[in-house]
Parts: structure tokens; C-alpha cells; sequence
């Protein structure tokens, strides 16, 4: 199974600043990688899938990048709507899929 | 527009088995490169992947969970249907279904259900 860890579990950034969210996997997931916002109560949100290429309507402001087994999330200008929960999910040993622990976003 | 819908009880015995329905809408899981997963999450605590199935009739399974579930498709309701057999406390999660496309996002889930909550206890 491939564990996927992420980094800080907890992260306190300003509105306004940029965040950059962390996901590192236990071995290399090529660009198979997806990035989720979960806010309380609601379902998963996918944001970024194969690594760095926003999903329909997800805005500009939130990129991704990295491959192999390093790979990042970042926030540019933090929107008081963006501080969530963030998953990142690997599909590269499909289907045997995995999640990290997640990343929560609050305000500072 | 497409959407996902999980049903099932809101509450489960130790020892019983729960079945959970996934009812979708806006696409076709007998298009070629479809695929309907259920995905789940104990309060507070992080997802996890449990099951896939996909337009051809394949079907996946966590490889710890895997003795426990099974997943079937009636392509002809638009439904997804998941058991998890031998409930414990631990099985207390939201069970969400999600679709992966196919598209080029495959492998990722692009829209999910609203969850629905289980809790095992007698």
C-alpha cells in the first residue's frame, strides 16, 4: 500500500497570505495525484487531479505541483471560503487508492 | 447535471450487515471508462477508499476490508450497491459514493454524494 503523509496537520495562515500545503508519498506516484477541499459537514471537492490541473471551476488562485513522491498545494491569496480540510489522493497503484491524513487550513 | 445520492440505515448492530445504496444521475455506468467508488470517513478522521466498480463489471476492493464487502451495479437503475458485512463500533463512519469519469481526470473522484451516516451500536 502506498502511504501518503501530509504536512502540517494543522496550518494557520492570514487572509490574504498564501498557504502552501504539503504531500508526500511512500513511493513514487508519477503525476497520479489529486487534491480535495472538505469543509464541515460536506462532501470531498475535487481541486487539482494529475498533479497540477485545476478541476472544472476550481479557481485560479489554487495551483499544484510535484511529481514522483513530493508534491504541493498552494493557495496564493487565502478567500475567508478556502480554509478547510485539504486531502491529497493517490490513483497511480490503481485501484488500490489512498488518502493522506489530511491538512487543515484555519485562520490565523 | 450530474449527481449521487447514498441511502441506507442510519444505524447498525455489531455483528450485522449493512447494505448501502448509491443512486446516480447525469451519466451512464455502462459507458466505457465509468466507474463508481464508495469512500468513507469516521468522524474527524480522514478518508478512506473501500470499493470500485466500473462500466465493464470490475470490481475492487480495499485489500483490508476486502473479505468483508461486496459491490454490484444495476446499470438499468442507476444504482451502486455496497455490503459491508460483521459491523463493529469501529465501521461508524460517513460512507460516501463518488464517480470517477473518463476523462482526464481518471483516477480522481469529480463528484460526490452528500454522505450518509452510519453508526454501529447495539
Amino acid at each position: 500500500e502506498i502511504v501518503m503523509t501530509q504536512s502540517p496537520a494543522t496550518l494557520s495562515v492570514s487572509p490574504g497570505e498564501r498557504a502552501t500545503l504539503s504531500c508526500r508519498a511512500s513511493q513514487s506516484v508519477s503525476s497520479n495525484l489529486a487534491w480535495y477541499q472538505q469543509k464541515p459537514g460536506q462532501a470531498p471537492r475535487l481541486l487539482i487531479y494529475g498533479a497540477s490541473t485545476r478541476a472544472t471551476g476550481i479557481p485560479a488562485r489554487f495551483s499544484g505541483s510535484g511529481s514522483g513522491t513530493e508534491f504541493t498545494l498552494t493557495i496564493s491569496s487565502l478567500q475567508s471560503e478556502d480554509f478547510a480540510v485539504y486531502y491529497c489522493q493517490q490513483y497511480n497503484n490503481w485501484p488500490q487508492i489512498t488518502f493522506g491524513q489530511g491538512t487543515r487550513l484555519e485562520i490565523k | 447535471q450530474v449527481t449521487l445520492r447514498e441511502s441506507g440505515p442510519a444505524l447498525v448492530k455489531p455483528t450485522q450487515t449493512l447494505t448501502l445504496t448509491c443512486t446516480f444521475s447525469g451519466f451512464s455506468l455502462s459507458t466505457s471508462g465509468m466507474c463508481v467508488s464508495w469512500v468513507r470517513q469516521p468522524p474527524g478522521k480522514a478518508l478512506e477508499w473501500l470499493a470500485l466498480i466500473d462500466w465493464d463489471d470490475d470490481k475492487y476492493y480495499s485489500t483490508s476490508l476486502k473479505t468483508r464487502l461486496t459491490i454490484s451495479k444495476d446499470t438499468s437503475k442507476n444504482q451502486v450497491v455496497l455490503t459491508m458485512t460483521n459491523m463493529d463500533p469501529v465501521d461508524t463512519a460517513t460512507y460516501y459514493c463518488a464517480r470517477i469519469s473518463n476523462s482526464g481526470s481518471y483516477g480522481a473522484f469529480d463528484i460526490w454524494g452528500q454522505g450518509t451516516m452510519v453508526t454501529v451500536s447495539s
